[in-house]
């Protein structure tokens, strides 16, 4: 079964500053990665996907992550955080067919300082 | 379009009373998910139907759990009966396909229960 794990519990960036949120998954076969950010009191919303193809992956609100196979990591970027960039972010895996559930990691809780 | 809608927004309810939470999907989505958001176990799903067929339910906790979707606009997530550990935000979430096509969630249901 695939799961994933996000390291990072809470990170505080300035606004301005770079961004990075790390994301580990197990999976056998080639995995379907998210990245979704949830907002105080809201639900989640998708950021970007990586099914196949350019492991670079844009999104939206200036968002990009990377698929490094080697290292089973899938990690969100971002060049220069805005304030309204504070929110959750989740991390999820899921199986190629999409008849099996996305398995979502814990969660980074993203501060942003002015 | 309207979103993912969810009903109640908040239920406060005592221990051991019918707790029956509401979702009307987007119109034209074909997979529906309820999932279960707390701080201890993060954000997990409880049941995945697609074309009103649960898929999977392997996430539904225990017998008290119970999940609906009689047609293509409505499910229904009822526990019967509550317990405190029930506590949490219950999130109703749709796609147009399966589980790794863009699910669009809704905004929770916060169940709070005595």
């Amino acid at each position: 079964a695939q799961s994933v794990t996000q390291p990072d519990i809470h990170i505080t960036v300035s606004e301005g500053a770079s961004l990075e949120l790390r994301c580990n998954y197990s999976y056998g076969a080639t995995p379907y990665l998210f990245w979704y950010v949830q907002s105080p009191g809201q639900g989640l919303q998708l950021l970007l996907k990586y099914f196949s193809g350019d492991t670079l992956v844009q999104g939206i609100k200036g968002f990009e992550a990377e698929f490094k196979r080697s290292q089973s990591s899938f990690n969100l970027r971002k060049p220069s955080v805005h304030w309204s960039d504070a929110a959750e972010y989740f991390c999820a895996v899921g199986a190629e067919g999409g008849s099996e559930k996305l398995v979502f990691g814990k969660g980074t809780k993203l501060t942003v300082n002015p | 379009d309207a979103g993912v809608i969810q009903s109640p927004r908040h239920e406060v309810t005592e221990m051991g009373q019918e707790v029956t939470l509401r979702c009307k999907p987007i119109s034209g989505h074909n997979s529906l998910f309820w999932y279960r958001q707390t701080m201890m176990r993060g954000l997990e799903l409880l049941i995945y139907f697609n074309n009103n067929v649960p898929i999977d339910d392997s996430g539904m906790p225990e017998d008290r759990f119970s999940a609906k979707m009689p047609n293509a606009s409505f499910s229904t997530l009822k526990i019967q009966p509550s317990e405190p550990r029930d506590s949490a935000v219950y999130f109703c979430a749709s796609s147009k396909g399966l589980a790794t096509d863009t699910q669009y969630f809704g905004p929770g249901t916060r169940l709070t229960v005595l």
